[in-house]
């Protein structure tokens, strides 16, 4: 099973840049998540979706944009990158909610330079 | 905005010993997740605990949610070089779809 597969792995991006990191998941789940992770630190929420066409804004959103057209993907746009964007970013999906166990996919290791 | 602290953030210890991590919140949780991860990895559940008081066994590791569940700890006995990693505990309020995340406690068992 794939569970939640996201791309790229890593990326290196020049200030002002643009980019969308894709996420996919393969098990119907309602709930998606994305998070990023500073070094040594935990997760901090992105945004987040409870399904398609519905998305929501988590504690850091500014300088990032989502969208759900679809059940199984939930892409995360940065817009004019930023070195303080510098993180690894972890997409998320759950059956139903924050009850519910969280699957991740492998990260995007995202350098801003 | 609901905290939950986790502590200590980073332990080392020897192969065999015994170790506990703790996550504290003022909020009251109706669940809370531990999570491991691994470098280069995502976090992947080990356990979910719901009911206040409840114990819970994964071979060497005992979870434990206070009664009040508003804390939960993490117990690991004897301790193996394969138990190296981050350990990240989640709590979940009724009302939210969001899991509010511990800062993680690092832990290295030396052979």
């Amino acid at each position: 099973n794939a569970g939640v597969t996201q791309t790229p792995k890593f990326r290196i991006l020049k200030i002002g840049q643009s980019m969308t990191l894709q996420c996919a998941q393969d098990m119907n789940h309602n709930y998606m998540y994305w998070y990023r992770q500073d070094p040594g630190m935990g997760l901090k929420l992105i945004y987040y979706s409870v399904g398609a066409g519905i998305t929501d804004k988590g504690e850091v959103p500014n300088g990032y944009n989502v969208s759900r057209s679809t059940t199984e993907d939930f892409p995360l746009r940065l817009e004019l990158a930023a070195p303080s964007q510098t993180s690894v970013y972890f997409c998320a999906s759950s059956y139903f909610g924050a009850n519910t166990e969280a699957f991740f996919g492998q990260g995007t290791r995202l350098t801003v330079v | 905005t609901q905290l939950l602290e986790q502590s200590p953030q980073f332990l080392s210890i020897q192969e065999g010993e015994n170790l506990t991590v703790y996550c504290n919140s003022s909020s009251v949780f109706s669940s809370l997740q531990w999570y491991r991860q691994e470098p280069g990895e995502g976090p992947v559940l080990l356990v979910t605990v719901v009911t206040g008081g409840e114990v819970k066994k994964l071979k060497r590791l005992t979870f434990q949610f206070g009664d009040a569940r508003k804390d939960s700890s993490l117990h690991i006995t004897a301790a193996q070089p394969g138990d190296t990693g981050l350990y990240l505990c989640a709590g979940a309020e009724d009302s939210n779809y969001q899991l509010i995340w511990g800062a993680g406690t690092k832990l290295i068992i030396k052979p």
